[in-house]
């Protein structure tokens, strides 16, 4: 079956420090891969999505790309701030019902 | 306003308590599911439902039933509460278009058994 696995937390950052976020995964067919963040008390937001090889998906300075090569796509942010602090989810979407699958999360702590 | 809404927020319940949460959606979409998160773990899959007429068990579905009222509203049911039921829960819908399917997530219900 499908799955996601991401690298583990908790991360602590320096504001202005990179970010980089690992994320592999296991899947039949062609997934679409997504980055989900989750705010303190909030729900998930989509972050940043790609649908096919080599796509590179980005929203608020974040960046992913779609390998293929190495099931890989991981998370990455050249100067990260203090509200970037939440929980980042790896996720894909795949099989007969295209429903996701999701990676444990990594808590990212940014400081001041 | 919110375009996809969950009640309660909190709720405190005692074990072999029968307790719904409720899900409604603005965004007209299909498409409409049910997660739990646990630390540690990830979401996990309880329900999922593609129209009115259409229900299926996810990855962890025992102890839990679903119903679609209507193409807006998808309530999950505990039949009898346990305290391992004690998560995060929360509801998503989506539209799918192609392979480029975006679940949009609720606020989330935070329950407790006891």
């Amino acid at each position: 079956g499908n799955s996601v696995t991401q690298m583990e937390g908790p991360v602590t950052l320096s504001e202005e420090a990179f970010l980089t976020i690992n994320c592999t995964y296991t899947a039949t067919g062609y997934p679409s891969l997504f980055w989900y963040v989750q705010y303190p008390g909030e729900g998930l937001q989509l972050l940043l999505k790609a649908t096919k090889a080599d796509d590179k998906g980005s929203n608020k300075g974040f960046e992913a790309t779609y390998r293929k090569e190495t099931t890989s796509f991981h998370l990455e942010k050249g100067s990260v701030q203090v509200s970037d602090s939440a929980v980042y989810f790896c996720a894909l979407s795949g099989g007969s019902a295209r429903q996701l699958t999701f990676g444990s999360g990594t808590q990212l702590t940014v400081l001041p | 306003d919110a375009d996809v809404t969950q009640t309660p927020r909190n709720r405190i319940t005692k074990t072999g308590k029968r307790i719904m949460l409720e899900c409604s959606q603005t965004k007209g979409h299909d498409r409409m599911y049910w997660y739990r998160q646990d630390p540690g773990l990830g979401l996990r899959l309880i329900y999922y439902s593609f129209d009115v007429k259409d229900i299926n068990k996810g990855e962890i579905s025992d102890g839990y039933s679903v119903s679609r009222q209507a193409q807006a509203k998808f309530s999950l049911s505990l039949e009898s509460a346990i305290p391992n039921q004690t998560a995060l829960y929360f509801c998503a819908t989506s539209d799918q278009q192609g392979y480029q399917e975006t679940q949009y997530f609720g606020p989330g219900t935070r329950l407790l058994v006891l």
